[in-house]
């Protein structure tokens, strides 16, 4: 079956500029999650969302991040006045669900955002 | 908080020899830990998983690790490297908190033929 996709594969920018990441989970997958992926490094948490609403948005940077998941399918990341520090893969994962035996994630192959 | 450290950046082995990559964590209780595996652009991808059934976990691919709470160590290994196993190899563990996940820094595996 399908996979998580993500758009774009790839995304160059501005300084200062406004960028939308989208994220369409496996279908079913109620759990989403957003990570950011920082060259020659692991992947770290930026938000989690269970259904429609953000269970745990810890690990978003700072107020320029949001995301959304209005209908509790596709996800969408949106960052304001990008900086050049925002350049990264984004990678957005999802599963089943919470349990122990529905929690693995399954991750998409990732936004490269380019911030010049 | 949950945390893991990869002990080695980069590992190399020969075509058909073991492979051994190094994860100790720390974890104020029984842990949820993974390993997950990056291809050159290519996503990640679960190689297994611990969940406290069972020590010794398998995974894909010939690859098995070892949960030892007495080193908190959790240990990925595979008895014969193969060419296709070069890759990024991540030690993951289960945050305290809700349901992310928090990665190691990562290993980069090269094999040789």
């Amino acid at each position: 079956g399908a996979g998580v996709s993500q758009t774009p594969s790839n995304k160059v920018t501005e300084k200062g500029k406004y960028v939308e990441l989208r994220c369409d989970p496996i279908s079913g997958h109620t759990a989403l999650y957003w990570y950011r992926q920082s060259l020659g490094q692991g992947p770290e948490f930026l938000i989690y969302f269970q259904g429609t609403g953000a269970a745990d948005d810890s690990g978003l940077p700072n107020d320029r991040f949001f995301a959304v998941r209005p209908e509790g399918s596709v996800s969408t990341l949106k960052i304001q006045r990008t900086e050049r520090g925002d350049s990264a893969v984004y990678l957005c994962a999802s599963s089943l669900g919470s349990g122990i035996s529905t929690d693995t994630q399954y991750f998409g192959p990732g936004t490269r955002l380019t911030v010049l | 908080a949950q945390s893991v450290t990869q002990l080695d950046s980069h590992v190399s082995v020969s075509e058909g020899t073991p492979v051994l990559l190094r994860c100790n964590y720390s974890s104020s209780y029984s842990p949820s830990l993974f390993w997950y595996v990056q291809h050159p652009n290519k996503g990640l991808q679960l190689l297994l998983k611990y969940t406290s059934a069972a020590t010794l976990v398998k995974g894909i691919n010939g690859f098995e690790a070892e949960f030892k709470k007495s080193e908190t160590s959790f240990h990925l290994t595979k008895p014969s490297a193969h060419m296709s196993d070069a890759a990024e190899y991540f030690c993951v563990v289960r945050k305290n908190s809700g349901y992310a996940l928090n990665f190691g820094k990562g290993t980069s595996l090269l094999v040789t033929p």
